[in-house]
């Protein structure tokens, strides 16, 4: 079975902290992901990676890095934390296959609830 | 256009009944299509995975795809209040390393 974790269920942090989130994989995929979600606006993707120290944009980056040492793990962090980014944030990896490399299943880790106050 | 829509609902639907749920996505190209369900303060979990046109079978859950009418459905037969969840419709567009998800479906079953 594939399990993807994340460092903590829940989390409170102030304004202004620096926040890190961890995520790890022990399927050796390739592909990581960041999402959050908010009630009524759906999964949004933050960041996702390739492959080790690779990393590309989703479609709400702003506030937000990553890094990718080892292939396992895949972490998000929030340079100063702000209310606005109070979500449930949802780590996932996924394994490729093929020779065109065309992504296959992917699997969320249990999520974080994130609080900012 | 949304690139994945599906109804928001709720969609409700009486216990034993067969609950579906329907998908459309916009890229034509699209080959990997996928329903995922969650529960309320949940992740998302896979449940099913389709590739090819038709019906792909697996317990109670039916997924079935169209790739002319660019329509993808999941049916829930027998359906169980442990049923009642928001439904995921995914889609692996073409040239993409990244699913784009639909808006989600909460679905109710009612004893």
């Amino acid at each position: 079975d594939v399990k993807v974790t994340q460092s903590s269920r829940y989390l409170v942090k102030r304004t202004g902290e620096k926040v890190f989130l961890e995520c790890v994989q022990d399927m050796d995929h390739e592909n990581m992901f960041w999402y959050r979600q908010d009630p009524g606006l759906g999964l949004r993707l933050i960041y996702f990676s390739y492959d080790v120290k690779m990393k590309e944009k989703g479609d709400i980056p702003e506030g937000y890095s990553v890094s990718r040492e080892k292939k396992e793990r895949f972490s998000l962090i929030l340079e100063s934390a702000s209310t606005n980014q109070t979500s449930m944030y949802l780590c996932a990896s996924t394994g490729t296959s093929g020779s065109i490399g065309t992504i296959y299943e992917q699997y969320f880790g249990p999520g974080t609830r994130l609080t900012v106050t | 256009q949304k690139e994945v829509e599906q109804n928001s609902g709720p969609l409700s639907v009486p216990e034993g009944a067969i609950a579906s749920l329907n998908c459309t996505y916009s890229d034509r190209g699209s080959q990997s299509f996928f329903w995922y369900r969650q529960y309320s303060g949940k992740s998302p979990e896979l449940i099913m995975s389709i590739y090819s046109n038709g019906d792909k079978e697996d317990g109670r859950f039916t997924a079935q795809l169209n790739k002319a009418s660019q329509y993808v459905s999941l049916l829930i037969r027998d359906s169980q209040p442990s049923d009642s969840a928001t439904y995921l419709c995914a889609v692996l567009i073409q040239g993409a390393q990244k699913l784009v998800f639909g808006q989600g479906t909460r679905l109710t079953i009612n004893p």
